[in-house]
């Protein structure tokens, strides 16, 4: 079946460090990918997504990058702060009837950020 | 401010007991999502509607059903509950018609503990 990212490492940074959370895909065909971001005891909060017509998108101390050669994801953070502790998780899109509707998530990436 | 809300927040029951998680949002989005989130397997799908009387099965979903009266609700009912289904259940919902994007937004979570 199709899998997005089915690993869950760990990731520890210093604050102020850059952080980057690698996802993979299988489904070549999926053209929407999102990142979340899931605090402890609360539901996934939306990150920045990206469509495959694009290789790069910035957001506040936010980059995703795309590549679809090796269906590979990744988000960058800058200067990373102890609130940006968490877990991330990536997701495609799954189309229907052209609409892209349904998402399907990795198991995520836990980032500790070291003070 | 729209929104997304769970309810309950944390519920425990017996097995065999009939349990319904209620969720809401304020948004008006077409499309609604139930995930079932445990150690090792990220959020699975359990089931989705993409309007009023419109409901789909996900990965997961023996043991689980809802139904879409209006576009607000889309409550989740587990029939005849197992320790199988002790898990932290979230709800989304998106709307990508209207300009709008697949992102999809999460509620807080219900945590059900099935003994």
């Amino acid at each position: 079946g199709e899998s997005v990212g089915l690993h869950l490492p760990t990731l520890s940074v210093q604050e102020g460090d850059n952080s980057i959370i690698n996802c993979a895909y299988s489904n070549s065909a999926s053209d929407y990918f999102i990142w979340y971001k899931q605090e402890s005891g609360k539901g996934p909060q939306f990150i920045i997504d990206i469509r495959s017509n694009m290789d790069k998108r910035q957001g506040q101390r936010v980059t995703v990058l795309l590549n679809k050669t090796v269906k590979h994801l990744s988000l960058q953070i800058a200067a990373t702060q102890p609130g940006d502790s968490a877990v991330y998780f990536c997701a495609e899109a799954s189309r229907r009837g052209g609409a892209t509707n349904k998402l399907i998530f990795g198991t995520g990436t836990l980032l500790a950020v070291q003070p | 401010d729209a929104e997304i809300t769970q309810s309950p927040r944390h519920k425990i029951t017996e097995t065999g007991r009939q349990v319904t998680l209620a969720c809401h949002q304020t948004w008006n989005h077409n499309n609604m999502f139930w995930y079932r989130q445990d150690l090792g397997h990220g959020l699975r799908l359990i089931h989705y509607s993409y309007g009023v009387h419109d409901t789909n099965k996900g990965e997961v979903s023996d043991g689980y059903s809802v139904s879409r009266s209006n576009t607000e609700d889309l409550p989740l009912t587990l029939e005849s509950a197992a320790s199988s289904q002790t898990s932290v259940y979230f709800c989304a919902s998106s709307d990508p018609s209207s300009g709008g994007t697949d992102t999809q937004y999460f509620g807080p979570g219900t945590r059900l503990t099935v003994l």
